[in-house]
């Protein structure tokens, strides 16, 4: 299976802060690489797929880059709701693997 | 709009077996690939496989194989997942999701606690 790691695994920050989430691919997954969003209690929400492409109705502070093994999202500008876990996923293999997830807390 | 609703919470017991339900409404049922994901207790997401709608082909990640089955009706525009002989590591919420670049829609999850 293709291993997908995330940093940080934890991080806090204050509202305004512009943050960004790494995911770094065991092997090449080309522009295979979705993000979502995850609050307690909810089903996680896609922000980004295909590495950079925004997902209807999610706010423009939110951005995907990178290809091959690595890969960034970003927050430019945290708002309160942006608290949450944070995952990457490849579906680039036949086996899809997510990241260990990167928990974003208030500062 | 698209809506996925799967079926209520049920406790089981090691050993036992566990059916979920996920019914599709508000797009073509058999137009897009399903498939689960699974979150246990204070751990990341974890994907089990996705089922084809269509012509019902599966595929399953390697750790559940021989112990999950992914079918549909298609005439109820619903998918079910099945995993046998349950052990306490398989508590977790259970959650359907329509597969596009990505997983754009999600079934609201259902726990399945698993306990003696």
């Amino acid at each position: 299976d293709i291993q997908m790691t995330q940093s940080p695994s934890s991080l806090s920050a204050f509202v305004g802060d512009r943050v960004t989430i790494t995911c770094r691919a065991s092997q090449s997954i080309s522009r295979s690489l979705n993000w979502y969003q995850h609050k307690p209690g909810t089903a996680p929400k896609l922000l980004i797929y295909a590495a950079s492409a925004l997902q209807a109705g999610v706010p423009s502070r939110f951005s995907g880059s990178g290809s091959g093994t690595d890969f960034t999202l970003t927050i430019s500008s945290l708002q309160p709701e942006d608290f949450a876990t944070y995952y990457c996923q490849q579906t680039y293999s036949s086996s899809i693997t997510f990241g260990q997830g990167t928990r974003l807390e208030i500062k | 709009q698209v809506q996925l609703v799967q079926s209520g919470a049920e406790v089981k017991k090691p050993g036992a077996s566990v059916k979920v339900s996920c019914k599709a409404s508000g797009y073509t049922f058999t137009g897009y690939s399903m498939h689960w994901v699974r979150q246990a207790p204070g751990q990341g997401l974890e994907w089990m496989g996705w089922i084809n709608p269509n012509s019902g082909g599966t595929n399953y990640a390697q750790k559940f194989r021989g112990r999950v089955t992914m079918t549909r009706d298609t005439s109820i525009s619903t998918v079910y997942m099945e995993l046998t002989r349950l052990t306490s590591d398989d508590t977790a919420v259970y959650y359907c999701a329509r597969g596009v670049a990505g997983y754009d829609f999600w079934g609201q999850g259902t726990l399945v606690p698993v306990s003696s």
